[in-house]
């Protein structure tokens, strides 16, 4: 099956700082999200971009779907910004999301 | 996007006993599935919960231990049986909502098992 890798695993940032997380993918997908689980267990949306370029706020996000990457971008980090920070690809004709391991931030006050 | 709820948000229970959990949607969704999140893991699907017929599991999951309904386009219930404490996860239901492909999570319902 599809494999997705994220990079890094653990990152720890002082507030203010930008970070940038990758997730690569082994095959060609027809969905990729991004998520934010928060310390609370939820899991909230933050972008769906099987493709191209979006941006919301201090949060943007890039999908090289031919390349087989994602990156998410943060900017001027604050300390709510911690959690674990999933992708999720879903595969040609199939619906259901394989998930990364996750990135688990941390941002320092 | 779509208002999910779970219920219950958490629940402590014995080992071999069962324990329902509901998924409620607030709108018609074509398709709704199950995940597990083990303690400091990732999501990984359950199963796709299939209105009117039964759900398609993944491997390493069979109805016997995760049954799964759902009656209507907007509800669903996972039962996990025979709870060990190796059950204690996460479980988070998703919808998909027609003609889109995103998927939404619903807040998850936190299971020990003692």
């Amino acid at each position: 099956g599809i494999q997705v890798e994220q990079s890094p695993p653990d990152l720890i940032l002082q507030e203010g700082a930008n970070s940038t997380l990758r997730c690569n993918f082994s095959d060609s997908v027809n969905n990729l999200q991004w998520f934010h689980q928060n310390p609370w267990g939820q899991l909230i949306n933050l972008f769906y971009i099987p493709s191209g370029t979006k941006q919301n706020g201090r949060l943007s996000a890039t999908t090289v779907a031919t390349e087989r990457y994602s990156l998410l971008y943060i900017s001027s980090s604050q300390t709510t910004d911690s959690g674990v920070y999933f992708c999720a690809v879903g595969i040609q004709g199939a619906q259901k999301l394989v998930f990364g391991q996750g990135t688990r931030l941390t941002i320092n006050p | 996007s779509a208002v999910i709820s779970q219920k219950p948000s958490r629940d402590i229970c014995q080992r071999g006993t069962s324990l329902t959990i509901q998924c409620q949607v607030d709108s018609q969704v074509t398709m709704m599935f199950w995940y597990r999140q083990q303690p400091g893991q990732s999501l990984t699907l359950i199963a796709t919960a299939n209105q009117g017929s039964e759900a398609t599991y993944e491997s390493g999951f069979v109805i016997d231990k995760f049954p799964i309904s759902r009656p209507n386009l907007t509800f669903s219930t996972l039962t996990v049986s025979n709870m060990s404490p190796e059950d204690s996860s996460i479980y988070l239901c998703s919808v998909a909502l027609a003609g889109v492909g995103e998927q939404f999570f619903g807040p998850g319902t936190r299971l020990t098992v003692l």
